[in-house]
């Protein structure tokens, strides 16, 4: 089945630093990939789609000069938290789905980011 | 605007049967879906539905009423391992290069007890 990779599964790091996260699909081609961040005891929240060779669409309320999307190839989107606060501290998890467009998303392992 | 209900919270016992509901109300319907979701881990996929009708899946299966806007989720036999939060997402906005947004319901978190 399709796999999902995302790395580092775990950051702890000081306030004011930016954190880049990777997420590749290993055995398909991924043109658009998920980003979606998921506080304690909440539902995962979409933060932007990610296209491959194009801008990132992002949700409302969610800062594109924030949360930096980079899609620079069919297998790997990457998540820049760009001086990262506390409040910055969630889990992450990027999810990507084979064509054609029925097939579910798959998800990376998720990023646990603890701001300090 | 969308809006995914699902209970918050369910327990039963190990060797039973639950049933998870999901009532939707989305703007565009592509498709549902139900993923599992262990504290700490990403969620995997679990059934899909698009159609009216039962899915059977092993000891999961998963039920789709379009015109009511209604799904459930059927774990049986049940073992400890199925404690987990288990995630109604319904596929509705069209995000481009042949893919769709999902919206996820806040998920209903499952204990199974002894």
């Amino acid at each position: 089945g399709a796999v999902v990779s995302q790395h580092p599964s775990r950051v702890i790091c000081k306030s004011g630093t930016s954190v880049k996260i990777e997420c590749r699909s290993l055995d398909f081609q991924a043109t658009t990939m998920f980003w979606y961040r998921q506080f304690p005891k909440q539902s995962l929240m979409l933060m932007a789609t990610s296209n491959e060779g194009s801008k990132a669409t992002y949700e409302q309320g969610v800062e594109k000069d924030k949360f930096l999307i980079n899609h620079a190839s069919l297998t790997l989107s990457t998540l820049t938290v760009t001086s990262a606060h506390p409040e910055d501290s969630s889990f992450y998890i990027c999810s990507a789905s084979e064509q054609p467009s029925n097939q579910p998303q798959h998800f990376g392992d998720g990023t646990r980011l603890s701001i300090l | 605007g969308q809006n995914i209900d699902q209970p918050t919270e369910m327990t039963a016992t190990e060797g039973a049967i639950v049933q998870i509901n999901c009532t939707y109300q989305t703007s565009g319907f592509n498709g549902l879906f139900w993923y599992q979701q262990h504290a700490g881990e990403a969620p995997t996929f679990l059934s899909y539905n698009v159609l009216d009708g039962l899915e059977e899946k092993g000891r999961f299966s998963s039920f789709l009423s379009r015109s009511k806007g209604y799904s459930y989720l059927l774990l049986k036999e049940l073992q400890m391992k199925d404690s987990a939060s288990y995630l109604c997402a319904v596929r509705d906005g069209y995000s481009g290069a042949g893919s769709y947004q999902l919206t996820f319901g806040k998920g209903t978190k499952l204990s199974v007890i002894p």
